[in-house]
């Protein structure tokens, strides 16, 4: 089992631009959760996705969107980007709601 | 609305010591709690699950305990060892209230020296 594998590692955009992180679930689950975790703070929730419909949603503005494909996997892109959104961009797959969370090794976000 | 506090935020122990790192949640109302640990710039590995109707969870030397009712849950590391430098994060998934999945604290910062 690959675990949950993210994609890129790392990422540097420009003010404005806009970026896709991309993330595969471990196999058989079909939960997919992102969060942005700035430097020393815990992660922050930006959205969940289950069947392919968004589940719930954190207090992110629109800028910050996502889909999840028929294979459960998930991408999260953000447009406009700000020099705030800098961060490391962490996925989490779970069997099901309200189950383990087992997270990708993130992606690292600079914008310039 | 949920809140999730962890002390201290740095810890600092020399090698063999047994330690506890303290996560502390302000509604009882959780569908679990998970204890995570996560090095520098890398992701979160999971620790341990408890569900909300158990006590504790064991793994090897890591044990976790869970208090509904005083909102509180403890992780137990035994014989520390300095590759259990790392930060340690607790997180709860609310039982009420909508918005959200995991909720974190800002974690523990364990230093092992040898």
């Amino acid at each position: 089992d690959a675990g949950v594998t993210q994609s890129p590692t790392h990422l540097i955009k420009t003010r404005g631009q806009q970026v896709t992180l991309r993330c595969s679930p471990k196999s058989g689950h079909d939960t997919v959760s992102w969060y942005q975790q700035a430097l020393g703070q815990g992660p922050q929730f930006i959205f969940q996705y289950y069947e392919e419909e968004e589940r719930q949603r954190g207090n992110f503005p629109d800028r910050f969107s996502g889909h999840q494909f028929p294979n459960y996997s998930s991408e999260l892109n953000v447009n406009a980007l700000l020099l705030g959104d800098s961060a490391l961009y962490l996925c989490a797959s779970s069997p099901t709601v309200h189950t383990e969370a087992f997270f990708g090794q993130g992606t690292r976000l600079t914008v310039v | 609305k949920q809140e999730v506090t962890q002390i201290p935020a740095a810890l600092s122990v020399p090698e063999g010591e047994n330690l506890v790192l303290n996560c502390s949640f302000t509604d009882s109302a959780i569908y679990n709690l998970q204890w995570f640990r996560q090095d520098p710039g890398k992701g979160l590995t999971s620790l341990l699950l408890i569900q909300s109707s158990q006590r504790e969870q064991t793994s090897g030397r890591l044990n976790a305990s869970l208090d509904k009712s005083s909102g509180r849950s403890t992780l137990y590391i035994a014989a520390s060892q300095p590759g259990d430098s790392a930060t340690y994060l607790c997180a709860v998934d609310p039982a009420n209230q909508a918005g959200t999945a995991l909720i974190f604290g800002k974690g523990t910062t364990l230093s092992v020296s040898s």
